[in-house]
Parts: C-alpha cells; structure tokens; sequence
C-alpha cells in the first residue's frame, strides 16, 4: 500500500500569514494527490485534486504543488475560517490513502 | 444535486455486527463507484473499500476483509456497508463517499457514529 506522510501534524500561525504542509509518498504517485480540508465537527471537503487542480468554489488562497513522492498545500494568507485539519490523499489506485492530518490554528 | 444521507449512530456490544445505510440521490445509481470511509474519534480519515453498483463487484482495504461487506440495492438507491465482529475500535464515524472522477471523492454523507462498548 502506498504510505502518506504528512508533516507537521499541527501549526499555529497568524491571520495573513502563508501556511505549508507537505505530503510525502512511500512511492511515486505521478500527480494522483488530492487535498481535503475537515472543518471541526463537519465532513471532509475536496479543496484540489490531481495535486493542483482547485476544485470549484475553492478560494484561490488554497493551491498545491509537486510530483512524484512529494507534495504542498499552501495557504497564502490564513483566514479565521481555515482553521481546520487537512489531509492529502492518494488516489492513484486502491487502496486509497490519507495522510495523518495537519491542524492548522490561528496564533 | 446530489445528496448521500446516511442512517443514524448505531451503539453495539463488542462481538456484533452494524450495518449502515447510505440512500443516494440527485444522479443515477449505476453510474458512481461508491467509498466508504471511517474517522475514529479525535482520529484520521480511514477508507474501507469500494462497491461497483453496476456489477456489485467490490475492493476492501486488506484490514477489513472477512468482516466487511459492502452492497448496493438499485431499486432503492441505498448503499450499505456491514461490519462483524466489533470491537471498541470500531468505534468511529462512518462515512459514505461518492467518487466524482475516477477515485476522487467528493460527495460524502453526513457520517453515522458507531459506539462499541460493552
């Protein structure tokens, strides 16, 4: 099975401030990378696929990057409402695979 | 649109078997390979297997084979999702998942909590 790393598992940074998590597949996944965003309480939301795709709705703010074993979510300029966990996923085959989770919180 | 609305928290006894319902609606049944993912408490996303409703063929992660079985029933357009031998930690939240594009899940159900607890 192919193993997400995500890192770091949480952050605390300021309102505005540019925020990254990384990703790290155990194998080359091309660019089979998606993001998630789990607000508290509520249920996961697809922010981009195919590591950089936004899907619709997604603010701008949110993008990805990378290829092959390595990938970024960032945030360019953090808002009160991305106070969130968000994992990046796998789907390059079955089984799908997240990542641990990165909690992301206003400092 | 497309709305997947799942049967409500169930609470078991270590050693029995759940099953949960995902009714779909807003497109056509057949069309959608349908996931199934788990959340236990305060935890990561954790996904289960996929159902085929148009063959029923089905793909389970290797943790959950031999106690999960997955169905999908056309005539009603409900999924479900069947799990045996619970322990304590099964306890989770249960999700049922929608693919948009090929392995890309992006309609999920409000989630069904089960508890396992003697």
């Amino acid at each position: 099975d192919i193993q997400m790393t995500q890192s770091p598992s949480s952050l605390s940074a300021s309102l505005g401030d540019r925020v990254t998590i990384s990703c790290r597949a155990n194998q080359g996944i091309d660019n089979y990378v998606a993001w998630f965003q789990q607000r508290p309480g509520k249920v996961p939301n697809l922010l981009i696929y195919a590591t950089s795709t936004l899907q619709s709705g997604v603010p701008s703010r949110f993008s990805g990057s990378g290829s092959g074993t390595d990938f970024t979510l960032t945030i360019s300029g953090l808002q009160p409402e991305d106070v969130a966990t968000y994992y990046c996923q796998n789907f390059k085959s079955v089984p799908l695979t997240f990542g641990g989770g990165t909690k992301v919180e206003i400092k | 649109q497309v709305h997947l609305v799942q049967s409500g928290a169930e609470v078991r006894k270590p050693g029995a078997s759940v099953k949960l319902s995902c009714k779909a609606s807003g497109y056509t049944f057949t069309n959608y390979f349908m996931h199934w993912v788990r959340q236990a408490p305060g935890q990561g996303l954790e996904w289960m297997g996929i159902i085929n409703p148009s063959s029923g063929n089905t793909t389970y992660a290797q943790k959950f084979q031999g106690r999960v079985t997955m169905t999908g029933d056309a005539s009603t357009s409900t999924f479900f999702m069947e799990m045996s031998s619970l322990t304590s930690e099964d306890t989770a939240v249960y999700y049922c998942a929608r693919e948009w594009l090929r392995l890309i899940l992006y309609y999920w159900g409000q989630g069904a909590l089960v508890t396992v607890s003697s």
